[in-house]
């Protein structure tokens, strides 16, 4: 069964752009949720969508947004890019219903905003 | 979710067993432990989960104590490619209608030695 699949693996962007980045989840699996990785915060948790409905969202300002497909797929957006949005952008899937909460992740996105 | 407490590095010779400890004093009766790790550059990998009793699989086994106040992550007999950050999270199952967040701590690095 094929993995958590995201796109782009690399990408440069200048400050004031914005970007989407793309996550193909475990087929059946219809929870997606995003997280933001940096050395210095760690990993942090942006939202979760399920069944295309945003169900939780973590702590980020307003220029972070996402969404869900019918198939499950999903995309975050991040507009107006700052430094420091440079960071390994994770994707992970799982069933989303009554489930033991175990995490599929994807190998991650890694934005350098210059 | 419970505050989990791991110390930052360890270090442990190839084909030895990996213990890994993890503190989770304020654990409550319904709350799971988890056990993910990070290899460099990679999306998390789930490896255990238990609430009570001792778990093992295929990658690893997982031992809590009896007033499961903490717990210890086996690999039996680690490998180099077992050099990695692991993360040990306490949290209540996921059920229906619940939110998908992971809380991340900063981890053990395990390094693996020649």
């Amino acid at each position: 069964k094929a993995g958590v699949t995201q796109t782009p693996r690399y990408l440069i962007k200048t400050r004031g752009q914005q970007v989407t980045l793309s996550c193909s989840p475990i087929s059946g699996h219809r929870s997606v949720s995003w997280y933001q990785q940096t050395p210095g915060q760690g990993l942090q948790f942006l939202f979760e969508y399920f069944s295309e409905t945003q169900r939780n969202k973590g702590n980020f300002p307003g220029r972070f947004s996402g969404r869900q497909f019918s198939n499950s797929r999903s995309e975050m957006n991040v507009s107006t890019l700052e430094l420091g949005d440079s960071a390994l952008y994770l994707c992970a899937s799982s069933p989303g219903t009554a489930d033991t909460g175990e995490l599929f992740f994807g190998e991650g996105s890694r934005l350098t905003v210059l | 979710d419970a505050k989990t407490t791991q110390p930052t590095s360890m270090d442990c010779a190839e084909g030895r067993a990996a213990n890994l400890p993890c503190n989770h004093s304020t654990i409550s009766g319904n709350e799971y432990v988890y056990w993910y790790r990070q290899i460099h550059s990679q999306g998390p990998q789930y490896i255990i989960h238990g609430l009570k009793n001792n778990e093992t699989n295929e990658m690893a086994s997982l031992i809590i104590t009896e007033d499961r106040k903490s717990s210890t992550l086996i690999l039996p007999h680690a490998t180099l490619r077992d050099t990695a950050v692991y993360y040990c999270i306490v949290r209540v199952p996921i059920s229906s209608g619940s939110a998908r967040q992971l809380t991340f701590g900063s981890g053990t690095q395990l390094t693996v030695l020649p």
